[in-house]
């Protein structure tokens, strides 16, 4: 069975602290994708990947960074965490190239920042 | 750059069918329309895709007009369990892969 695994369901942290969001694919997938998802504002993309140590900024990438240092694990970084980054941050690998490759997703990390 | 519209809700009642509708008019003629669905505190989930002809597998069917700029997703008898947000997607092609934008989509309810 194909699996996304995403390292915390639930991380509660502090202004200025820095988070890592981890998130391992076992599908060998070149692609991947974290997503924040807030209500009424639907699925953001902020970063993706679709190769090792490559990475393009989707819509919201301010205030995050990324790191692709192997192909199964794609981390999200909070430099400065801060109240507006409370979020439920989705995680997704896909196969590369193919034009019909399907999306699939991880249970959901919710952070909260107080 | 293909963009899609979606109403933000629909009820359906158990046992109907439940017709989810997305407009593209945008879309170019080698992009795929995609549609994935959400439960409750899930990740979404792939449902079907298409590109001109219509399609159908053990979830749902997709239908997409002859221009292609809009399409629709049926559920042909929905269950409570079919109560989530559906999202219509075309994927874009930039960086040599492809970005997926999900949007807001429909929140279907189905009534008991």
């Amino acid at each position: 069975d194909v699996k996304v695994t995403q390292s915390s369901r639930y991380l509660v942290k502090r202004t200025g602290e820095k988070v890592f969001l981890e998130c391992v694919q076992d599908m060998d997938h070149e692609n991947m994708f974290w997503y924040r998802q807030d209500p009424g504002l639907g699925l953001r993309l902020i970063y993706f990947s679709y190769d090792v140590k490559m990475k393009e900024k989707g819509d919201i990438p301010e205030g995050y960074s990324v790191s692709r240092e192997k192909k199964e694990r794609f981390s999200l970084i909070l430099e400065s965490a801060s109240t507006n980054q409370t979020s439920m941050y989705l995680c997704a690998s896909r196969a590369g190239d193919r034009v019909t490759g399907e999306l699939f997703f991880g249970e959901g990390s919710r952070l909260t920042v107080l | 750059d293909a963009k899609t519209t979606q109403p933000p809700s629909m009820d359906c009642a158990e046992g109907r069918a439940a017709n989810l509708p997305c407009n593209h008019s945008t879309i170019s003629g080698n992009e795929y329309v995609y549609w994935y669905r959400q439960i409750h505190s899930q990740g979404p989930q792939y449902i079907i895709h298409g590109l001109k002809n219509n399609e159908t597998n053990e979830m749902a069917s997709l239908i997409i007009t002859e221009d292609r700029k809009s399409s629709t997703l049926i559920l042909p008898h929905a269950t409570l369990r079919d109560t989530a947000v559906y999202y219509c997607i075309v994927p874009l092609l930039t960086s040599g892969t492809y970005k997926y934008i999900f949007g807001t989509g429909t929140r279907l309810k189905v009534l008991a």
